[in-house]
């Protein structure tokens, strides 16, 4: 099965500006997930997505935080005020159809903070 | 919650069969043993996954004893390619599946 597609690759943005990451899914989903991966370190959940609406998010997911499918299609994740600490790969990741516990991942998105 | 405990990293050369262990204690009775792989600056790619007994596709094979407390990822003649961080992941169910990644073992392929 096809994977998703996460636009940009790599975004580089100046330390309090606010960024979109966006996923795209190659076919009619519901269910989503966020994770993150700061360099060398631990694949880390933020949230997942259910039928447009929030599920579960983790603690990192603070309010700098949010996520929505606004045309129905793309998912996107926003950082308000972006820290340095936020630099990292932030990977989209979907279900596999009828299989819950099977997630595909997109390419992701290096973000670096300056 | 379900844990899992893998070596951090394993050296092997290419052509030979490379195995790979999980420890995972605590897992649930519904709960699938799921792998992954992932390169550098790339997403964790879905290898294989099972419940018990052993499972083989066209990339891998795993090995699930019948108490499930571990089990064994093997990959069949290794190539350079094959560098690379493997995940054993067990799902947890709280609402959604959310994948608690480990640091996974870094496996490094010799010519």
């Amino acid at each position: 099965e096809p994977e998703v597609t996460q636009t940009p690759s790599h975004q580089v943005t100046q330390m309090g500006q606010e960024v979109i990451l966006r996923c795209v899914p190659i076919s009619n989903h519901l269910y989503f997930y966020w994770y993150r991966q700061i360099l060398g370190q631990k694949v880390e959940f933020l949230v997942s997505f259910y039928n447009n609406e929030i599920s579960e998010k983790s603690e990192i997911f603070d309010d700098q935080f949010s996520v929505e499918r606004p045309d129905g299609s793309n998912f996107t994740l926003k950082i308000r005020s972006t820290k340095l600490e936020d630099s990292a790969m932030y990977f989209c990741a979907r279900e596999k159809q009828g299989a819950r516990d099977t997630q595909y991942f997109g390419p992701g998105t290096r973000l670096t903070v300056l | 919650l379900a844990k899992t405990t893998q070596p951090i990293s394993m050296d092997s050369y290419e052509g030979q069969e490379v195995n790979i262990t999980c420890s995972h204690n605590n897992i649930a009775t519904n709960d699938y043993i799921t792998w992954y792989q992932q390169f550098p600056s790339q997403g964790p790619r879905f290898i294989i996954q099972g419940y018990k007994t052993k499972v083989t596709n066209e990339v891998a094979s795993l090995f699930i004893p019948a108490d499930r407390k571990s089990s064994t990822l093997s990959l069949p003649r290794v190539s350079l390619s094959d560098t690379a961080v493997y995940y054993c992941l067990v799902g947890e169910k709280s609402g959604t599946y959310k994948y608690i990644f480990g640091t996974g073992t870094r496996l490094k392929v010799l010519a």
